[in-house]
């Protein structure tokens, strides 16, 4: 059974600070898939990466295949940066989702 | 265009009533997925359903869950004999080709269900 372990689960920052969330996934997933789940409970995809790095405005995706590790990095952080950050493994019997990371900016 | 729909947007029934989710999916998706999610908990799969193959039912959690999709268009979620640890959010999701692995999969804004 895949597994996919997030962290940290909570993380209070102040705004402009450089935000990092970290994924460690088992053997068996191919693809990382990156979420972001807005307060009101809508999910949308922000990345997809099985190696090195994207990048979409302030968000920054990385993977390294070696370690079974990705992270989400957010620069110069807003308080509509607020929101849970979800990791998910795609293998074989589809996405596996870690439990989130639950991300406050405050102004 | 339209995205993916889910009705009601909350359901509070009583335990032991029956209830019925519907998801709506993007036009032309292919493949539609049913996850749950309990409060503080990851998103669980529940069911798969691409194109005219047979489901993946390998996520219902007992025989009171059942669903179907229409074509490849409207899906129901059912759940039988409803219990309090049913509570909580049904979310549907659509993706173009069904490529598990690979593909982006576009999410509704889910049912909250409650039951009391």
């Amino acid at each position: 059974k895949n597994e996919v372990e997030q962290s940290p689960q909570n993380l209070t920052a102040q705004e402009g600070e450089f935000i990092t969330i970290n994924c460690s996934y088992s053997v068996g997933i191919s693809a990382l898939h990156w979420l972001q789940q807005h307060p009101g409970g809508g999910i949308v995809s922000l990345f997809m990466l099985s190696s090195g790095k994207k990048k979409h405005g302030r968000l920054i995706a990385t993977i390294n295949i070696q370690e079974k590790h990705s992270s989400l990095h957010i620069t110069a952080s807003h308080p509509r940066d607020s929101a849970v950050y979800i990791c998910a493994g795609g293998g074989a019997d589809g996405l596996t989702f870690g439990k989130g990371t639950h991300l406050i900016i405050q102004p | 265009g339209a995205g993916v729909s889910q009705s009601p947007s909350n359901k509070v029934t009583e335990k032991g009533k029956d209830v019925e989710l519907r998801c709506d999916p993007i036009s032309g998706h292919t493949a539609l997925y049913w996850y749950r999610q309990r409060l503080g908990q990851g998103l669980e799969f529940l069911i798969y359903f691409q194109g005219n193959s047979a489901p993946d039912k390998s996520g219902l959690p007992s025989d009171r869950f059942s669903a179907e999709r229409t074509g490849e268009s409207v899906s129901t979620l059912t759940i039988q004999r409803t219990q309090q640890e049913d509570s909580a959010v049904y979310l549907c999701a659509s993706s173009s080709r069904g490529d598990r692995v690979w593909e982006t999969q576009y999410f509704g804004p889910g049912t909250r269900l409650l039951v009391l």
